[in-house]
């Protein structure tokens, strides 16, 4: 057990939907990272936020947006959902805000979207 | 522009082998991580090396600054380690560049 936590699990949804992947850090750690991982892409870095601060932004679409609350915890949010979106998106964790650290993975969100 | 190049993309192996997978990545890239992506979907970090090596278990992986690349090993490799194995490098920014992962299959 990471000590990350995702919810959902499992996710299916129609085109067009809007759906919010959540993610717990673990205890303490004050980044966390997005990634999406989809079978013709990989792994892909989405967006990275420091104690409530965005700090490092990949190939997230303009679709999707996320956000970091007091708590550390997470958000993700997609919207008017493609079936190119469907993928499984894994929520991050590290103590520091320089990848260099150790980083702590959740289990994952499968997103399908039909 | 930031690379992590990752070979092979597919290995097999009898139970008990020796199992090399090679990481090679770019300047810019200050410290690598090894991934162990199970058939599940999750994913364990291995290890995170800037320098010299590493070893937890069976499990060893080293880096060479000089060379840019890093291998990671498996001894006596059982069916248990069947997954994929990613390297991700870090640098000077916090996003990490992931190679294409190293599917490992390993036969009784």
């Amino acid at each position: 057990d990471s000590g990350v936590t995702q919810t959902p699990k499992h996710l299916i949804t129609a085109t067009g939907q809007r759906v919010t992947l959540r993610c717990s850090p673990r205890s303490g750690d004050l980044s966390v990272y997005w990634y999406q991982q989809s079978l013709d892409q990989g792994l892909q870095f989405l967006i990275q936020y420091y104690n409530g601060e965005e700090r490092a932004k990949g190939n997230i679409l303009e679709r999707f947006s996320a956000q970091q609350f007091p708590d550390l915890h997470s958000e993700l949010n997609l919207s008017s959902l493609e079936l190119g979106d469907s993928a499984l998106y894994f929520c991050a964790s590290s103590p520091g805000h320089f990848s260099g650290n150790t980083i702590y993975f959740g289990e994952g969100s499968w997103l399908t979207v039909v | 522009k930031n690379e992590v190049e990752q070979s092979p993309q597919n290995l097999t192996a009898q139970e008990g082998e020796f199992i090399t997978i090679n990481c090679s990545y770019s300047v810019g890239i200050s410290a690598l991580h090894w991934l162990q992506q199970h058939p599940g979907g999750g994913i364990v970090s291995l290890f995170m090396l800037s320098s010299g090596k590493k070893k937890h278990g069976r499990l060893i992986a080293t880096i060479n600054i000089q060379e840019k690349h890093s291998s990671l090993h498996i001894t006596a490799s059982h069916p248990r380690d069947s997954a994929v194995y990613i390297c991700a490098g870090a640098g000077g920014t916090d996003k990490l560049i992931f190679g294409t992962g190293t599917r490992l299959q390993v036969f009784p």
